[in-house]
């Protein structure tokens, strides 16, 4: 199994500002995901950061809104750049426990408030 | 794009009832389905994680079946508990997990 953590777990922004959020997994793992989820919704896949290489955004996500590093094999960051009440969500970040075929394990989430 | 449902959308019934939730999902392409629980303000927890090449797998009270041919898969919870009142998500994996809306269930004492 893979034990994550989030910073922070949650933060009220002010509209136009950013927000950088962390993930810290205690084991080495290629592949890390990034998962918003709005109020009342289900999760929405927003990148896949692979260590050494460029994240690869799903569709409605950009780079300028979401940029992602991905420095090392256990750590990420996902910035929420010039906010808007509408990115009010939980941020997620996940990792798989091992191989393309195990079980995915999710931090605790960042809960983001934009005024 | 894979494209999963969940029905229904909410459950309440008495402790000790058993649940039954399905899901469907529209590429049978995949890899394996897990089943998370979600709780209010939490993360995910995962539940059961069945492989494309398995019809079910159990674990305590919880009991997924998979048709990957025709796209579905049903978490049945047995004797269910108060504690079992959360979402409960599926997701199948083809190099990424694509979720449904959930299943929000109560389980009234």
């Amino acid at each position: 199994s893979a034990v994550i953590s989030q910073k922070p777990s949650r933060d009220i922004c002010q509209r136009g500002t950013s927000l950088t959020i962390q993930c810290q997994v205690d084991s080495q793992v290629t592949m890390m995901f990034w998962y918003r989820q709005q109020p009342g919704q289900s999760l929405t896949l927003i990148a896949t950061a692979n260590q050494g290489s460029e994240a690869t955004y799903e569709s409605g996500f950009v780079i300028d809104k979401f940029p992602i590093s991905r420095p090392n094999l256990t750590f990420s960051t996902l910035t929420v750049s010039n906010m808007s009440p509408e990115d009010s969500s939980i941020y997620l970040c996940s990792v798989p426990g091992g191989g393309s075929t195990d079980t995915q394990y999710f931090g605790p989430g960042t809960r983001l408030t934009v005024l | 794009k894979q494209e999963v449902t969940q029905i229904p959308a909410a459950l309440s019934v008495p402790e000790g009832e058993n649940l039954v939730l399905n899901c469907s999902f529209t590429d049978s392409a995949i890899y394996n389905l897990q089943w998370f629980r979600q709780d209010p303000g939490k993360g995910l927890t995962s539940l059961l994680l069945i492989q494309s090449s398995q019809r079910e797998q159990t674990s305590g009270r919880l009991n997924a079946s998979l048709d990957k041919s025709s796209g579905r898969s049903t978490l049945y919870i047995a004797a269910s508990q108060p504690g079992d009142s959360a979402t409960y998500l599926c997701a199948p994996w083809d190099y990424k997990l694509s979720f449904g809306a959930g299943t929000t269930v109560t389980v009234r004492a």
